[in-house]
């Protein structure tokens, strides 16, 4: 089984710190994703990575940034964490998109943030 | 990014009563997934399929890729307690490595 492993199950900050959320998954997936997930307004992507190095923008990237040093690892950065990116955070991966059956995300238990 | 519609936003049902729940977008998808999100957890994979008019089941929970290629349906037969929680539908874009995701149904099971 796929595992995508979040290094947090709840963080708390305080406005203004720096705040990194990591994301391992061990299936030597191309693709990791961060989400984040509000009552109301659903998931939606904050950004992606399709190789190591490679990133890409998604709905929401103002106020955040990713690092992608090794495959199996995506990192979400918080700049200057503000009261408004409280959230719950997922991470996911999946397989290049080639073929249909690899159009799939497997998800993190994910990271519930608290910024005070 | 693009939200897919989904119905109902939530339902309380008593235990052993079925469920449907339907998923329709205004563009055509080539896959569409079924997630079921546990309280304070991520969401898990329950259905994926690939061909319009597709029926797959798992367990208790069948999906239908709608003919249309615009829609989706997941039923859950005989519900239990374990059920709870929130169901997501979910499509990739045509474009690139992007998922859209449905507002989810919250499901509350009375025993």
């Amino acid at each position: 089984d796929v595992k995508v492993t979040q290094s947090s199950r709840y963080l708390v900050k305080r406005t203004g710190e720096k705040v990194f959320l990591e994301c391992v998954q061990d299936m030597d997936h191309e693709n990791m994703f961060w989400y984040r997930q509000d009552p109301g307004l659903g998931l939606r992507l904050i950004y992606f990575s399709y190789d190591v190095k490679m990133k890409e923008k998604g709905d929401i990237p103002e106020g955040y940034s990713v690092s992608r040093e090794k495959k199996e690892r995506f990192s979400l950065i918080l700049e200057s964490a503000s009261t408004n990116q409280t959230s719950m955070y997922l991470c996911a991966s999946s397989r290049p998109w080639e073929i249909p059956t690899n159009e799939k995300l497997f998800f993190g238990s994910g990271t519930q943030l608290s910024v005070l | 990014g693009q939200q897919l519609n989904q119905s109902p936003q939530s339902m309380f049902i008593q235990e052993g009563e079925d469920v449907s729940m339907n998923c329709t977008s205004s563009s055509i998808f080539n896959t569409w997934l079924w997630y079921k999100q546990d309280p304070g957890e991520g969401p898990v994979l329950l259905i994926a399929l690939y061909k319009a008019g597709e029926l797959t089941s798992n367990g208790r929970l069948t999906a239908q890729f709608g003919i249309t290629r615009k829609d989706s349906f997941l039923n859950i037969s005989a519900s239990i307690p374990s059920d709870v929680g929130i169901y997501f539908c979910a499509g990739p874009s045509n474009t690139g490595n992007q998922f859209y995701f449905g507002t989810g149904t919250s499901l509350t099971v009375i025993p």
